[in-house]
């Protein structure tokens, strides 16, 4: 079974230019997740979806961060304009029904770095 | 709310000796608690998970965690430790019926030869 699918891997942009990471879930799997991970922390969500909503994005910082998750699937990640602090892991994890107790599935991240 | 504290940034050991990654939770409600490792530019992987069934709980590569509720803890262990092992462990908690997670801020675990 293919896991997790992020892209790009890494990616290195200036300061002010907008970027996005792409997410492929697990097949079947209804609910999406996608995390920040700054350098020598744990990860901290940013944003859920159950198929297609967004049910949970009270962490996302939305005067320049934005998702979307067409159709249920694939979900991209947005950050316009980029800014320093920006530079971190940008993870992507799905589960099955988004239950308490479910296992999440991550993916590699994607590796932000903002010059 | 929860929350998850790793007491420990960093765990050195030797190879072949146990290895003992702590963590404390705080949680209104019956929590969820797993173990995750992340190795270097890899994506994080499941270790073991707690969801209130046997209070200790198997996971791979010999890894083993025991929760226990009067202490709050759900400390991660391993009788003798592998240079593969050599990573870093996060301890993650669940709760209030949903499957958002709480992340702790990781333990690096060092193995030396």
């Amino acid at each position: 079974e293919a896991g997790v699918v992020q892209s790009p891997r890494y990616k290195i942009i200036e300061k002010k230019q907008p970027v996005a990471f792409w997410c492929n879930p697990i097949s079947g799997h209804n609910t999406l997740y996608w995390y920040l991970q700054n350098l020598g922390q744990g990860p901290e969500l940013l944003i859920r979806y159950e198929n297609e909503e967004a049910v949970d994005d009270s962490q996302l910082p939305k005067d320049r961060f934005s998702a979307e998750r067409l159709k249920g699937v694939d979900s991209t990640l947005k950050i316009q304009p980029a800014e320093l602090g920006d530079s971190a892991v940008y993870l992507c994890a799905s589960s099955l029904g988004g239950l308490e107790g479910e296992t999440q599935y991550f993916g590699p991240g994607t590796r932000l770095l903002v010059l | 709310a929860q929350s998850v504290t790793q007491l420990d940034s960093h765990v050195s050991v030797s190879e072949g000796t146990p290895v003992l990654l702590r963590c404390n939770y705080s949680s209104s409600y019956s929590p969820s608690l797993f173990w995750y490792v992340q190795h270097p530019n890899k994506g994080l992987q499941l270790l073991l998970k707690y969801t209130s069934a046997a209070t200790l709980v198997k996971g791979i590569n010999g890894f083993e965690a025991e929760f226990k509720k009067s202490e709050t803890s759900f400390h991660l262990t391993k009788p003798s430790a592998h240079m593969s092992d050599a990573a870093e462990y996060f301890c993650v908690v669940s709760g209030s019926g949903y499957s958002t997670l709480t992340f702790g801020k990781g333990t690096m675990l060092l193995v030396s030869p």
